[in-house]
């Protein structure tokens, strides 16, 4: 079992709509979890953080967390083409442990 | 502006010819480290630093050195490049092991 497992996509949202990526985890003392957007050929920039058990609102972005279900979710509401990029989950249980990525396409 | 800087953006070498890709950031960040990235496989650590002078190994160590002389300088050393080390690096840094990391603009090598 990977140690941080996202599903590699491509996930096709059409504008406007809400996109769902999920992400889980197999280290139960992991204590920090981030989310990363990756345009093609840059770098890793953050977009969210969650460190508690719940939702956790920034704009059009919610991060979800259920640690008793090694689950962390992102949440992209009102989806625009400039959001098509891949998305990076990153757990901490005492080093940062990046997933593959989902490759998010918003269509026009 | 807060940044982590590295160099070159991109290189095309030969194999066995030693080459050192720089990283710098001005945050006063204590943890540095360095990362490949390739299709599928995603981001794989390949040496970090928790202070000066203190390096440790991540998941893909062989084939690369770094150093830690200063608090802000983490260079990546291929002492003899082999065509398998061809990938997209990323230097990052963050205040400590818990945080989030911010990287670098990242280095595209090409080894023939």
């Amino acid at each position: 079992q990977k140690e941080v497992e996202q599903n590699s996509g491509p996930l096709s949202v059409p504008e406007g709509a809400i996109a769902s990526l999920n992400c889980t985890y197999s280290d139960r003392g992991s204590q920090s979890f981030f989310w990363y957007r990756q345009y093609s050929g840059k770098s890793p920039e953050l977009i969210m953080f969650i460190y508690s058990n719940g939702d956790k609102e920034d704009g059009r972005f919610t991060a979800q967390l259920n640690k008793a279900s090694q689950y962390v979710s992102l949440l992209i509401r009102d989806s625009q083409p400039s959001d098509s990029a891949t998305y990076l989950c990153a757990v901490n249980p005492h080093k940062l442990i990046f997933g593959t990525g989902t490759l998010l396409a918003v269509q026009p | 502006e807060a940044q982590v800087t590295q160099n070159p953006r991109y290189l095309i070498t030969v194999t066995g010819k030693k080459l050192t890709v720089t990283c710098s950031q001005n945050m006063n960040h204590e943890y540095m480290s360095w990362y490949r990235q390739d299709p599928g496989l995603g981001l794989r650590q390949i040496y970090y630093s928790m202070n000066v002078e203190v390096t440790d190994k991540g998941d893909v160590p062989e084939g690369y050195k770094v150093s830690r002389k200063e608090k802000r300088n983490f260079p990546l050393i291929l002492e003899s490049p082999s065509p398998n080390q061809t990938s997209l690096y990323f230097c990052a840094s963050s205040l400590s092991t818990k945080d989030w990391q911010y990287f670098g603009p990242g280095t595209r090598l090409t080894v023939t």
